[in-house]
Formats: C-alpha cells, sequence, structure tokens
C-alpha cells in the first residue's frame, strides 16, 4: 500500500524549532520529487517547500524562506521539514505529498494525513 | 507569483445537478500545469485532475477539467452525495500556489 506518514507535530514556544518527518513506502521514493504543503486551521492549502529526487532542486514559499530547511534521506525513504524560529502564523496541519514526478513540476498524486503545529506561547 | 482566484467561493447544488467551478489565473499557466484536489472534512486533498484535463487514477468520469492560458474549468456532470466537499486548484508551472477553494455544498 502507498502510505506517507507525518510525525514530528505539536505545541512550540514562538522563536523555536521543530523537526518533521514523512515516512514513505509502497513506491520506490528516490524516484519522485517530495512537498510539504499546510493547511491553518479552518483556511485553504498552502504551498510550504518541495525537493528533487535527488536533491538537486529546492523550493520554498516566500513565507518560510529563510527559515524552513527541506531535505531527504532516499535510503530512509524519508521526507524531512526543518523549522526554525518558529511563529503564531506558522499553526498549521502539515502534510506531506508525492510529485508525480522527479522533480518540482507535477501534480500531488499521494498525501499523507497531516501532523499538526501548534506555535503558541 | 501566480495568484489563483476560484469562483464561487460556495455552491449550493442538490445531487444530480451539474457543478462547474471556475479557476483563474493572474498570468497564463505555462504548459496548462494546473490540477484539481478535493478535500472532505478531517481528510487530506486527493488529485482529481492534473495537466488541466487528465483524471487521476481512480477518479470517475463524472469529473472533468478544461481550460488553458488564465481560465479553468473543473466540471462534475452530475453530483453524487460523496462529491459534497471543498475543491482546490494549483498551478506548478511557475513555483506552486493553490486557489482558495470552492466549497460544494448541498442545497
Amino acid at each position: 500500500e502507498v502510505q506517507l506518514v507525518e510525525s514530528g507535530g505539536g505545541l512550540v514556544q514562538p522563536g523555536r524549532s521543530l523537526r518533521l518527518s514523512c515516512a514513505a513506502s509502497g513506491f520506490t521514493f528516490d524516484d519522485y520529487a517530495m512537498h510539504w504543503v499546510r493547511q491553518a486551521p479552518g483556511k485553504g492549502l498552502e504551498w510550504v517547500s518541495g525537493i528533487s529526487w535527488n536533491s538537486g532542486s529546492i523550493g520554498y514559499a516566500d513565507s518560510v524562506k529563510g527559515r524552513f530547511t527541506i531535505s531527504r534521506d532516499n535510503a530512509k525513504n524519508s521526507l524531512y521539514l526543518q523549522m526554525n524560529s518558529l511563529r503564531a502564523e506558522d499553526t498549521a496541519l502539515y502534510y506531506c505529498a508525492k510529485d508525480m514526478t522527479q522533480w518540482l513540476v507535477d501534480a500531488f498524486d499521494i498525501w499523507g494525513q497531516g501532523t499538526m503545529v501548534t506555535v503558541s506561547s | 507569483e501566480i495568484v489563483l482566484t476560484q469562483s464561487p467561493g460556495t455552491l449550493s447544488l442538490s445531487p444530480g445537478e451539474r457543478a462547474t467551478l471556475s479557476c483563474r489565473a493572474s498570468q497564463s499557466v505555462s504548459s496548462s500545469y494546473l490540477a484539481w484536489y478535493q478535500q472532505k472534512p478531517g481528510q487530506a486533498p486527493r488529485l482529481l485532475i492534473y495537466g488541466a484535463s487528465s483524471r487521476a487514477t481512480g477518479i470517475p468520469d463524472r469529473f472533468s477539467g478544461s481550460g488553458s492560458g488564465t481560465d479553468f474549468t473543473l466540471t462534475i456532470s452530475r453530483l453524487e452525495p460523496e462529491d459534497f466537499a471543498v475543491y482546490y486548484c494549483q498551478q506548478y508551472g511557475s513555483s506552486l500556489t493553490f486557489g482558495q477553494g470552492t466549497k460544494v455544498e448541498i442545497k
């Protein structure tokens, strides 16, 4: 079964850091680009970051550039998001999603169930 | 950044009716790199349409996508009870952005 399982969310104070993980199974992980997408409570979807199959191409939304770092470990079939200098506006459900191609140039055909990040003092 | 504007914000229809959802881009979307997703409460989004008009695996043929350039449409030919949900368009031709969503609710 094709599956993405996120973990690492929780309650964190403003200015602190958090690292999200996404474990992939059921497909050849290193054949595809991967992404993080977030959804604030009651709001729409916002693309956060994406990484190509070989980590050679990486992109970030302006809202997280310089604070968040995406990475992947193909040997462990895992995707990561290091989130630093967290703000209240980063509070959201964070989804891991699989691209349909190796590069950051296609739609997202597989999504995880998300991990909740709450930034509050 | 390409801004996607979806309309209407909410569509109130009855089962069996036709739904037409619009997605307008602030700039031309290259190569029709436009996708549509469905999201139900408490669930992750599900890919319906990619490349503006190609149905994703397992998507019923009552869902169809059309359009190019700056104007795109998702059509649900006959609404089934399970189709009442929020629908998002996404462009992936220039970075990646989502529209704000259209809620299809039961009238």
